[in-house]
């Protein structure tokens, strides 16, 4: 993998289901593993920032594990809600600090009532 | 205060113009930096300002010219663009790693679209 990938690109899950999706990033040179959640005329917000190999994050109903082993991550999202439709990015720094994030191309999720 | 602030939220203008976007936070964030993000593209890294001063220029072309007055505020000076760079423009900011700081999140603007014609 030399870039950050997503999959899949678009999802559609039906309202109360669980749903996971995956980011894949380079395992060499590892220095971190952000989430955003992006929602239509928002701004882009963070969910979550992760470094550790074997890592876990929850935040309410999401969360999300990291292999920088293998070099992917996965976020769950645990009974869907209308409030979850949204795309959601994951990025990885290109060197050790933060500024040079490269982001996937996402994951748009909709939820269906 | 955990806002990212971006003005104009839209704007139209001609290949001939001059026109800039701006930038505010008030979170006392020392990093700055500019995207640009493209219809189904992931946002693209264009500049990052570090306490003040440019730190990372991704290769963007001199018709786009980044300043930051303070260490609240960032602008995207803008002249004789081509209709290709109409996009979003997206602005965030984070503490920087310049003094230690590590793997910290972004906060993000709504950004500004910009249609160039």
């Amino acid at each position: 993998i030399l870039n950050v990938e997503q999959s899949p690109q678009s999802l559609h899950v039906q309202e109360g289901d669980s749903t996971n999706f995956t980011c894949s990033f380079p395992s060499s040179n590892f220095y971190a593993l952000h989430w955003y959640r992006w929602e239509t005329a928002k701004s882009p917000e963070a969910l979550f920032v992760m470094t550790l190999n074997g890592d876990e994050k929850k935040k309410g109903r999401i969360s999300a594990t990291l292999n920088t082993k293998e070099g992917y991550s996965y976020l769950y999202i645990k009974g869907s809600q209308p409030e979850d439709s949204a795309t959601y990015l994951c990025a990885s720094p290109r060197a050790f600090g933060n500024e040079k994030l490269t982001f996937g191309t996402g994951t748009r999720l909709t939820i269906i009532p | 205060d955990t806002e990212v602030t971006q003005t104009p939220k839209h704007l139209v203008m001609g290949m001939t113009n001059k026109k800039s976007l701006k930038c505010e936070q008030h979170m006392g964030h020392r990093a700055m930096y500019w995207y640009k993000q493209k219809a189904k593209k992931p946002p693209e890294l264009m500049f990052v300002y570090s306490y003040e001063k440019l730190s990372i220029n991704e290769s963007v072309p001199s018709r786009f010219s980044p300043e930051c007055p303070n260490s609240s505020l960032l602008n995207l000076h803008l002249h004789a663009l081509q209709p290709e760079d109409s996009a979003l423009y997206l602005c965030a900011s984070s503490h920087s790693s310049l003094r230690g700081t590590r793997n910290t999140e972004a906060f993000f603007g709504q950004g500004t679209r910009l249609t160039v014609v």
